[in-house]
């Protein structure tokens, strides 16, 4: 059984340019949550995506935006980076419907904006 | 959002129980209450998590108070690999997902 897998692994950008960070989720999960963790802080929910269609919302404007594909895999985009933005991204995989809704998380991406 | 509070951090030593606290006064009634931990460099994973009755299970224990404003994670025989930040979080339904509210975690050492 393969876990969660994120890509990239570290990433630098530019203030005011876009990015897009991958998860693979957890084989047979069919929901992706992404969160979002500053240093020294606990996650921030971002947003869930369930059958392709994203079905809550955190306080996060909608420059963050995401896709599910029908294998399941996301994609979260981030327009117009702002230096706030710099925080490790986690995304986690969990199957919607069978409890107790336990979340896998992958390792995250480290998103370094300058 | 209702919020949960941790001690920073906690210390104890290797074979012996530790006892992590949480307050959840605001917790409403649906709110499930969850922990998780994480390792340095790794997402968090999950631990434990109840409603309203103590849980167990083959990692941990988890004690809730009878007015559900509090909790306690307990590790009954630590060892050196539970050195990490242990979370206390409540899981919310928010639109159709299941959201994990975090608190700030509490960093807790063992000393062998």
């Amino acid at each position: 059984e393969t876990g969660v897998t994120q890509s990239p692994t570290h990433l630098i950008k530019t203030r005011g340019q876009q990015v897009t960070l991958r998860c693979s989720s957890q084989s047979g999960h069919n929901t992706v949550s992404w969160y979002q963790q500053a240093l020294g802080q606990g996650p921030q929910f971002i947003f869930q995506y369930y059958r392709e269609e994203e079905n809550g919302r955190g306080n996060f404007p909608p420059r963050f935006s995401g896709l599910q594909f029908p294998n399941y895999s996301s994609e979260l985009n981030v327009n117009a980076l702002e230096l706030d933005d710099s925080a490790l991204y986690l995304c986690a995989s969990s199957l919607t419907g069978i409890l107790p809704y336990e979340q896998y998380f992958g390792p995250g991406t480290r998103l370094t904006v300058t | 959002d209702a919020k949960t509070t941790q001690p920073n951090s906690m210390e104890s030593n290797e074979e012996e129980p530790v006892h992590l606290p949480c307050n959840h006064s605001t917790i409403s009634g649906t709110d499930y209450i969850h922990w998780y931990r994480q390792l340095p460099s790794q997402g968090p994973e999950y631990v434990i998590h109840g409603l309203t009755s103590n849980v167990n299970n083959r990692m941990a224990s988890l004690a809730i108070a009878e007015d559900r404003k509090s909790s306690t994670l307990i590790l009954h025989r630590a060892t050196l690999r539970d050195a990490a930040v242990y979370y206390c979080i409540l899981r919310q339904k928010i639109q159709g997902a299941q959201k994990l509210v975090f608190g700030q975690g509490t960093r807790l050492t063992i000393n062998p």
